[in-house]
């Protein structure tokens, strides 16, 4: 069974340029979720998808962030303009579902570094 | 207060050791209790979890889970220098009909040959 594949690795960008990372999830996976891992922390929740509607958004930087998942498989997270603050991991993982617990399953990550 | 403590670490033993991971929490509406193992430039990935409180074993790992303390415990026995890596507590409840899940900070193991 293939992972949750992303691309890409790695990315460097100047601040206020614009960025897109993308995820491809876990075959018959329903639930997608974007993290983001700065340095020493945990991983935080940005977005969760059910299929392709929004469940819970309510730590996404609407002002700058975005992000969908066409058709309910792919998805892409965007940051538009960059700051420097925005460093860091991008990990996406998705789960079979959320009506109960599921395993979530990460893909490798983006790492992106502001300059 | 967050609602997942975690010490950061690092810690580092000898190999054979045992190592006592820990994290406590605030929010009594947790119901499954993970950790989950992160090597360097890789994502998580779940090494256990848990619904109730008590011991879970698979292994060299055993998680434990006091609701009654609001805390939980990851102890590897016979470390070795495979199981160094960031390992993170993770928290999961159900917010208005889905899951939520919560992490720790991580704590940096490393396991000296």
């Amino acid at each position: 069974e293939a992972g949750v594949a992303q691309s890409p690795r790695y990315k460097i960008i100047e601040k206020r340029q614009s960025v897109a990372f993308w995820c491809n999830p876990i075959s018959g996976h329903a639930t997608l979720y974007w993290y983001q891992q700065i340095l020493g922390q945990g991983p935080k929740l940005l977005i969760q998808f059910q299929n392709n509607g929004v469940v819970d958004d309510s730590q996404l930087p609407k002002d700058r962030f975005s992000a969908e998942r066409l058709k309910g498989v792919d998805s892409t997270l965007k940051i538009q303009p960059a700051k420097l603050e925005d460093s860091a991991v991008y990990l996406c993982a998705s789960s079979f579902n959320q009506v109960s617990y599921n395993e979530q399953f990460f893909g490798p990550g983006t790492r992106l570094t502001v300059l | 207060q967050k609602e997942v403590e975690q010490d950061p670490g690092p810690l580092s033993v000898p190999e054979g050791a045992i190592v006592s991971l820990n994290c406590t929490y605030s929010n009594s509406a947790f119901q499954y209790f993970m950790w989950y193992r992160q090597y360097s430039r890789k994502g998580p990935e779940l090494l256990m979890y848990t619904y109730s409180s008590g011991n879970k074993e698979d292994g060299r790992f055993t998680a434990q889970v006091d609701k009654s303390s609001k805390y939980i415990s990851l102890f590897i026995r016979d470390s070795q220098p495979s199981d160094s890596a960031t390992y993170l507590c993770a928290m999961n409840m159900n917010s208005g009909g889905y899951q939520k899940v919560t992490f720790g900070i991580g704590t940096k193991l490393q396991v000296i040959p």
